[in-house]
């Protein structure tokens, strides 16, 4: 079945430094990529996707890039802050006859030192 | 606002004592999913609703049901409860039928405590 795998675990980068965590998925049927930033205790919320069509896709601090060929996607994180400290996860979706299912990451714990 | 609503926020229970937990929404949304996630962890999908039809994931226990009496409202009822379920609980929902990419909206969760 389709696998989504996520790396690092767990990164620690200084304030205003760049942040990039990898994800790589198995199902090239995958056509949607969110991404999801999670505070404790909180719910998964998404802070950018990248869609099949697409090779990059920019929000302020925040880009994904997607490569359909590798099947590989990346988020950036520009100029972090302390903010950003959270758990990230990846996650890939096709579209089903049905219904759809999101395959998650394993999860990113990011953390950004003062 | 439109939005996904799971109560209670928090709730306790005792090892096997039944217990459920609410999600109501206000998209219309015609397909309603069930998470487990426990610390750490990516969520767990457990099961999901695409209409009135139920769909289960192979690995989830006969512990969990649910229930979709009508399109806001899914519950997720745990029928005895283990030391091993406590976990938040995040109820989605989507609409494929309009929607060409599974963009899913996350309630705030329900925080199960067993003791």
């Amino acid at each position: 079945g389709e696998n989504v795998e996520q790396h690092p675990s767990t990164l620690s980068v200084q304030e205003g430094d760049s942040a990039v965590i990898k994800c790589t998925y198995s199902d090239s049927a995958s056509n949607y990529f969110p991404w999801y930033k999670q505070e404790l205790g909180k719910r998964p919320q998404l802070i950018i996707d990248i869609r099949s069509n697409v090779g990059e896709k920019k929000d302020q601090r925040i880009a994904v890039t997607l490569n359909k060929t590798a099947k590989h996607f990346s988020l950036h994180i520009t100029e972090t802050q302390p903010e950003d400290s959270a758990v990230y996860f990846c996650a890939a979706s096709k579209r089903y006859s049905s219904a759809s299912k999101i395959i998650f990451g394993s999860g990113t714990r990011l953390s950004i030192r003062p | 606002d439109a939005m996904v609503i799971q109560n209670p926020r928090y709730q306790v229970t005792q090892f096997g004592k039944p217990v459920t937990l609410s999600c109501s929404q206000t998209l219309n949304h015609n397909v309603m999913y069930w998470y487990q996630q426990k610390s750490s962890q990516a969520p767990k999908l457990l099961f999901h609703y695409y209409d009135k039809d139920f769909n289960n994931e192979a690995d989830t226990p006969d512990n969990f049901q649910s229930r979709r009496p009508n399109t806001s409202f899914c519950f997720l009822d745990i029928r005895s409860p283990g030391l091993g379920d406590a976990a938040m609980y995040l109820c989605a929902t989507s609409d494929p039928t309009r929607q060409l990419y599974n963009e899913q909206f996350f309630g705030p969760g329900t925080r199960l405590t067993v003791l």
